[in-house]
Order: C-alpha cells, then structure tokens, then sequence
C-alpha cells in the first residue's frame, strides 16, 4: 500500500500568517491527492482534490500544488476559522491519509 | 443540501457484531459511490469499505476484510456496513462518505457526522 506522510505534525501561526502543509508519498501518486479539514468533533471537509483543484465553496485562499510524490496545500492569510487539522489522501487503491497536520493559534 | 445520516453505533463486545447504517438525501443516491471511512478517538483517518453506484465495485481495507461487509439499496437510499468478529482496534467513529462520481474516484466530497462504535468487554 502506498504511504502517506505529512510534515509538520503541528504548527503554530497567527491570524494573517502564511501556512503551508507538506504531503509526501511513498510512490509516484501522478495528481491523486486531496486535502481535507477537519474540526473538533466534526467531519472532515473536503477542501482540494486531483492535487490543485479547489473544491466547490472552498475560500481561494486555499491552494494546492505538487505531482508525482511532493504535494503542498498553502492557506494564504490564515483566518480564526482556518484553526483546524489537515490531512492529505491519496486516491489509489486502497485510498489512504497521512497522519495530520494540525494548526494552532500562536 | 447533501446530508448524510449515520446510525447503529454503539458499545459492543468483542467477536460480537453490528450493523452501521447511513441514510443520505440532497442528491440522487444511486448516482454515486459511497464509502465508510473510520477514525479511532484522537488519531487519524482510515478509509474502511468503498461501494460503486450498482454494488458491481465494491473493496475494502485488509484489516478489515472478511469481517465487514458493505451493501447499498439504492431505493431506500441507504448505506450499510456489516461488521462482525469486532475486535477492540475497530473502536473508531464511522463516517458514511459520498465519493465524487458512481463510479469509485475515492475522492470524499461529503461526510456524516459519524456514529461511535466501542468494542469493548
């Protein structure tokens, strides 16, 4: 099965900081990446699958980039309510998360 | 609005079984694949099942093949999850997930709010 690793595990930033989550995978993965948030005791929420695809009603400060085994999700201008964990997800067979990264308020 | 209605959790003891379901409405169910993805308490993700449009594609994770089944009826509009042998490393909140086409892009665009499964004597 084809691993996922996220870096950082945490991080601290302030509102208006630049963030931005690294996703490495233990194989080439082409551009089937997504990124999720997830907030306490809440589902996950898609933000950006196929890599860099903003998903529907998802603020455009979200971006993600990469191919091939290094993919990145960048929040521009964090805000109050980005204060979340991220995962990333490969979308080969079976699926699979790497391990969160969550971000709190410095 | 897509909503999707996770039931049947519980507390359960070990090599017993139960049954998951998840009721979905705001969209044309028999349009898309669905999954079950699950989350132990404080860790992160694991995908469980996945089940194309038809039931014709369906897969599951090695931990939990074998013991877990997952079906669909499309009239009612509802996703299920057999689980049986249940051992303590399944305690997890479940979360019905719909993927983005019928056929399995494994790509989760809408989730329950989970149903909490302890497996424990």
């Amino acid at each position: 099965d084809i691993q996922m690793t996220q870096s950082p595990s945490s991080l601290s930033a302030s509102v208006g900081d630049r963030v931005t989550i690294t996703c490495r995978a233990s194989q080439s993965i082409n551009i089937y990446l997504n990124w999720y948030q997830q907030k306490p005791e809440k589902a996950p929420k898609l933000l950006i699958y196929a890599a860099s695809t903003l998903q529907s009603g998802v603020p455009s400060r979200f971006s993600g980039s990469g191919s091939g085994t290094e993919f990145t999700l960048t929040i521009n201008s964090l805000q109050p309510d980005d204060f979340a964990t991220y995962y990333c997800q490969h979308s080969y067979t079976p699926p699979g998360f790497g391990g969160g990264t969550k971000v709190e308020i410095k | 609005e897509v909503q999707l209605v996770e039931s049947g959790g519980g507390l359960v003891q070990p090599g017993r079984s139960l049954r998951l379901s998840c009721v979905a409405s705001g969209f044309t169910f028999d349009d898309y694949a669905m999954h079950w993805v699950r989350q132990a308490p404080g860790k992160g993700l694991e995908w469980v099942s996945g089940i194309s449009w038809n039931s014709g594609d369906i897969g599951y994770a090695d931990s939990v093949k074998g013991r877990f089944t997952i079906s669909r009826d499309n009239a009612k509009n509802s996703l299920f999850l057999q689980m049986s042998s249940l051992r303590p490393e399944d305690t997890a909140f479940y979360y019905c997930a719909k993927d983005q086409q019928y056929s399995s892009t494994q790509n989760f665009d809408f989730w329950g709010q989970g149903t909490l499964v302890t497996v424990s004597s």
